[in-house]
């Protein structure tokens, strides 16, 4: 079975500063995949990044960033120069090996990005 | 266009009562998904279908009847409506299983209350 966990419920994050909310995951796979999402106070499920955990370089999408530590089972997602549209709730996720095509996602980060 | 659609948005309805929840999605892929969202944010697969084949059938009471006519739709019957019933529930699709690390797109959710 996978498991993700986020151990932050709330950061808080200056106006176009960085901001990095952490993962860390619990699977006995060799072959992963690991996921960001936002979810915005209008509730809809936004698909943010995407890690293999084969894939050697760290992804990147625009002013996201997935920093992979696959030895340390984490998979932390960078925001750089935060804007205030990036306040929402982001969940981690993974699916893959052995548990197919379920995401597991973790409780969530809700971010705040203040003026 | 919308990629992946639900309808409808909101649903109140009365203890005990049957009702449907209806997803498509025009991506031309081959798996769809439906998730629970709970009141604390806790995100929970359902059901998965790939072409129309049940694939993923997570604890849920058999209250909960998915059925895909074809591979583009796939909609959630729910039988005896309970109050734990209130929820948000969020349609997804992927490409292919591809070891389950397909990106899965997420519809816009249609949220539950039962009274």
């Amino acid at each position: 079975a996978q498991k993700i966990t986020q151990t932050q419920p709330g950061m808080f994050v200056q106006e176009k500063e960085a901001v990095t909310l952490d993962c860390t995951y619990d699977t006995s796979d060799q072959s992963y995949g690991l996921f960001w999402y936002k979810q915005p106070s209008s509730g809809e499920m936004i698909f943010l990044i995407y890690q293999g955990s084969y894939d050697e370089q760290n992804a990147t999408e625009g002013r996201y960033s997935l920093n992979f530590q696959k030895a340390r089972k984490s998979a932390n997602l960078v925001i750089s120069a935060s804007q205030l549209g990036d306040s929402a709730m982001y969940f981690c996720a993974t699916g893959g090996g052995t548990s197919g095509s379920r995401l597991t996602f973790g409780e969530g980060t809700q971010l705040t990005v203040n003026p | 266009d919308t990629a992946v659609s639900q309808t409808p948005k909101y649903l109140v309805t009365q203890m005990g009562n049957d009702k449907s929840i209806k997803c498509e999605q025009n991506l031309g892929h081959d798996t769809m998904y439906w998730y629970k969202q709970d009141s604390k944010k806790f995100l929970k697969i359902m059901f998965s279908y790939n072409n129309k084949e049940l694939i993923i059938n997570e604890t849920v009471p058999n209250r909960f009847s998915p059925k895909s006519p074809d591979k583009a739709h796939l909609n959630l019957h729910i039988n005896s409506l309970e109050l734990g019933d209130s929820a948000v529930y969020f349609c997804a699709s992927s490409q292919d299983l591809a070891g389950g690390q397909d990106t899965q797109y997420f519809g816009p959710g249609t949220r539950l209350t039962v009274l």
